[in-house]
């Protein structure tokens, strides 16, 4: 089945520990993205990737980092979580030109 | 890409169509008009995009007006289960396959 996943679904941490939301796709698509989601503000756009080794950044950047070293992977990184990173975060790939595929989002408390 | 205009939110009959309107006065030739739907807070869903013919498919109707500067979405017979936050999303074809999420339409279906 083609698919976007995410892991984990759930996490509560605290301030300053560093984790890792992984995301993973099976359809081969060259291009993928973060967002995350809060209320009242719809999702936006944390970094995108169009292909292996090629990340940009997009309009909420700061305090991530992504890698994309595989084409079916793209780890969203967060060095020092900080409260104001609380939110609902989703993962999408994407055939270039294509439509978008999202994963089941990761929701994400730092205490 | 153009921003776009949506009202706030709908209510519809179940069993009835559910007409969702979106401005796009700023669209430009080579634009597409996407539709995206979210249900409660699971990854957003892809429904259907048009250049300038209507399209349909086995989700939804999308009617563009001659002018392109307005569509609407049509759910032919809504359900309970098309409850959702229905995004219209304008994209270009060049660059990268991102997407600027609204704050979209909430439409609720009434029993």
């Amino acid at each position: 089945e083609a698919q976007v996943t995410q892991n984990p679904r759930y996490l509560i941490t605290v301030t300053g520990k560093k984790l890792t939301v992984t995301c993973s796709q099976n359809m081969n698509h060259e291009y993928m993205s973060w967002y995350r989601q809060d209320p009242g503000l719809g999702l936006r756009q944390i970094y995108y990737s169009m292909n292996v080794e090629v990340t940009d950044k997009g309009d909420v950047p700061e305090g991530y980092k992504v890698s994309r070293k595989e084409k079916r992977n793209f780890p969203l990184i967060l060095e020092s979580p900080s409260p104001n990173q609380t939110s609902l975060y989703f993962c999408a790939s994407a055939s270039w030109g294509d439509t978008q595929y999202f994963g089941p989002g990761t929701r994400l408390t730092v205490l | 890409d153009a921003k776009t205009t949506q009202p706030t939110s709908m209510d519809c009959a179940e069993g009835r169509a559910a007409n969702l309107p979106c401005n796009h006065s700023t669209i430009s030739g080579n634009e597409y008009v996407y539709w995206y739907r979210q249900i409660h807070s699971q990854g957003p869903q892809y429904i259907i995009h048009g250049l300038k013919n209507n399209e349909t498919n086995e989700m939804a109707s999308l009617i563009i007006t001659e002018d392109r500067k307005s569509s609407t979405l049509i759910l032919p017979h809504a359900t309970l289960r098309d409850t959702a936050v229905y995004y219209c999303i304008v994209r270009g074809t060049t660059g990268a396959n991102n997407l600027f999420f609204g704050t979209g339409t909430r439409l609720t279906v009434i029993p």
